[in-house]
C-alpha cells in the first residue's frame, strides 16, 4: 500500500529555474494539499484541492501553481525558483472526518 | 478561521519523566484535533485524533490527549518518556470550513529526552 508518494526526494535548483514536484495518492481521497516546512514555522499551507478540477490558495501561495486533473495526482509547480523557496515540501491527502496522510517530503534547495 | 498555538518550541525532559506538550486552538465551529509526530528526515505520522467522540483520546506509543472545550486546549501527555520519543510534535485543527477538511498546523514542539 503506497499511500502518498512524492518525487523527487531531493532537488537542487538554480535561481530562475522552474520545476514540478509530483504527488500521487492511491487512497481515492478527495482532499489533497501542499505544505512547506521551515524551521520554527511549522507547516504552512501553499495550495489545496477538494476534488478533481478544484483548487484554492492557502497561506503562502505566491510563486507556486497547482492543478488537479485527476483524483490521484496533485503536482506543485515552481514557476521561477527563488532562494526563499528553499524548504521541505510535503504533500498530504485526506477525506472528511479523517486525518491527513503525508508523503515523505521533498527537500528543495535553490541556489 | 482556525488556528493552533503550541506553547514552547522546545521541551526537555529526562527519560522516565512525564511528557506534557501544550496545544491551544481557535475554531469558530466544533473542531477536529490531531497530534502528529515527525522523526528526523521523515514525513508526519498520526499520533492520535479527536473527532467529537470521547474527550480523552489514546494514541500510539503510550501518548494520550484530552480535549477541553472550556479551555480550548488539546494537550499531549505521556506518563514516562523514552529516548525514542525524541522528535518534533505538531498539533493540528480542522473542520468543515467551506466544505474542506484541510488542517491548520501549529509551529511544532521539539521534544528532547535526556538519559
Amino acid at each position: 500500500n503506497a499511500g502518498v508518494t512524492q518525487t523527487p526526494k531531493f532537488q537542487v535548483l538554480k535561481t530562475g529555474q522552474s520545476m514540478t514536484l509530483q504527488c500521487a495518492q492511491d487512497m481515492n481521497h478527495e482532499y489533497m494539499s501542499w505544505y512547506r516546512q521551515d524551521p520554527g514555522m511549522g507547516l504552512r499551507l501553499i495550495h489545496y484541492s477538494v476534488g478533481a478540477g478544484i483548487t484554492d490558495q492557502g497561506e503562502v501561495p505566491n510563486g507556486y501553481n497547482v492543478s488537479r486533473s485527476t483524483t490521484e495526482d496533485f503536482p506543485l509547480r515552481l514557476l521561477s525558483a527563488a532562494p526563499s523557496q528553499t524548504s521541505v515540501y510535503f504533500c498530504a491527502s485526506g477525506a472528511p472526518y479523517t486525518e491527513a496522510f503525508f508523503g515523505q517530503g521533498t527537500r528543495l534547495t535553490v541556489v | 478561521a482556525q488556528s493552533v498555538t503550541q506553547l514552547g518550541s522546545h521541551v526537555s525532559v529526562s527519560e522516565g519523566a512525564l511528557v506534557l506538550l501544550r496545544c491551544n486552538y481557535s475554531s469558530s465551529v466544533p473542531p477536529y484535533l490531531f497530534w502528529y509526530v515527525q522523526y528526523p528526515n521523515q514525513g508526519l505520522q498520526l499520533l492520535l485524533k479527536y473527532t467529537s467522540a470521547a474527550t480523552l483520546v489514546k494514541g500510539i506509543n503510550g501518548f494520550e490527549a484530552e480535549f477541553k472545550k472550556s479551555e480550548t486546549s488539546f494537550h499531549l501527555t505521556k506518563p514516562s518518556a523514552h529516548m525514542s520519543d525524541a522528535a518534533e510534535y505538531f498539533c493540528a485543527v480542522s473542520h468543515a470550513s467551506g466544505g474542506s477538511y484541510i488542517p491548520t498546523f501549529g509551529r511544532g514542539t521539539s521534544l528532547i529526552v535526556h538519559p
